[in-house]
């Protein structure tokens, strides 16, 4: 079975400054997808990065990118140059290849002018 | 941009009411899926749907939920007899190949059970 756990319920960060969201996960298999979504108060879920198990390259999409290590099973989210806008709560997820999604608990983010 | 589309917005019922929610998935996608957030929690998957029949469900999904696709683009959940613990955001997803490619969400049917 697939598990995704976020340790962190909330974080703050500074606007301007650089922010980590920690996740790890546990899957048996070798082919999968991990997610971060943004969900702000609006309650919509947006997808922020992908990732797939087999890159060794880690994912980049603007100011956020992820630090995947696949053998201690990690998967974090730096946003870089943080915004008010990135307020929101995050959430990582997991998936096979044609499976429905595994969501951690969420990090609420609070960005500080 | 292409966009799930879901109705309604907020919805009030009654215990022990039926409540059906409405999804329009991306018209080119093969995959669907409900998942479900009380307030305050992870977002939890309901049940998966391809081919025109259940790829996989939860625990959550017991005999009072179902799901169908009627007219080939709308992707309904059905509760047949609403309880409290029902009150949720419920979210429609669709990909075109499953977790290999983007899930779009659509922005969520707020589910009140009074």
């Amino acid at each position: 079975a697939q598990t995704v756990t976020q340790s962190q319920p909330e974080m703050s960060v500074q606007e301007a400054e650089t922010v980590t969201l920690s996740c790890t996960y546990d899957t048996s298999e070798s082919d999968y997808y991990l997610f971060w979504y943004k969900q702000p108060p609006s309650r919509q879920m947006i997808l922020v990065i992908r990732q797939e198990a087999y890159k060794q390259q880690n994912a980049t999409e603007n100011r956020f990118s992820v630090n995947f290590q696949k053998a201690a099973k990690s998967f974090s989210l730096k946003i870089s140059d943080s915004q008010l806008g990135d307020a929101a709560m995050y959430f990582c997820a997991s998936g096979l290849n044609t499976d429905k999604l595994i969501f951690g608990t969420g990090t609420r983010l609070q960005v500080f002018p | 941009e292409p966009e799930v589309t879901q109705t309604p917005s907020h919805q009030v019922t009654q215990m022990g009411q039926e409540v059906i929610l409405r999804c329009v998935p991306i018209s080119n996608h093969l995959y669907f899926y409900w998942y479900r957030q009380i307030l305050g929690q992870k977002v939890e998957f309901l049940v998966s749907f391809y081919n025109n029949e259940i790829s996989e469900k939860s625990e959550i999904f017991d005999d009072q939920f179902s799901v169908e696709r009627p007219d080939g683009s709308n992707f309904t959940l059905k509760i047949r007899s609403t309880k409290l613990e029902d009150s949720a955001m419920y979210f429609c997803a669709s990909t075109m190949r499953g977790s290999s490619t983007e899930a779009f969400f659509g922005q969520g049917t707020r589910l009140t059970v009074v």
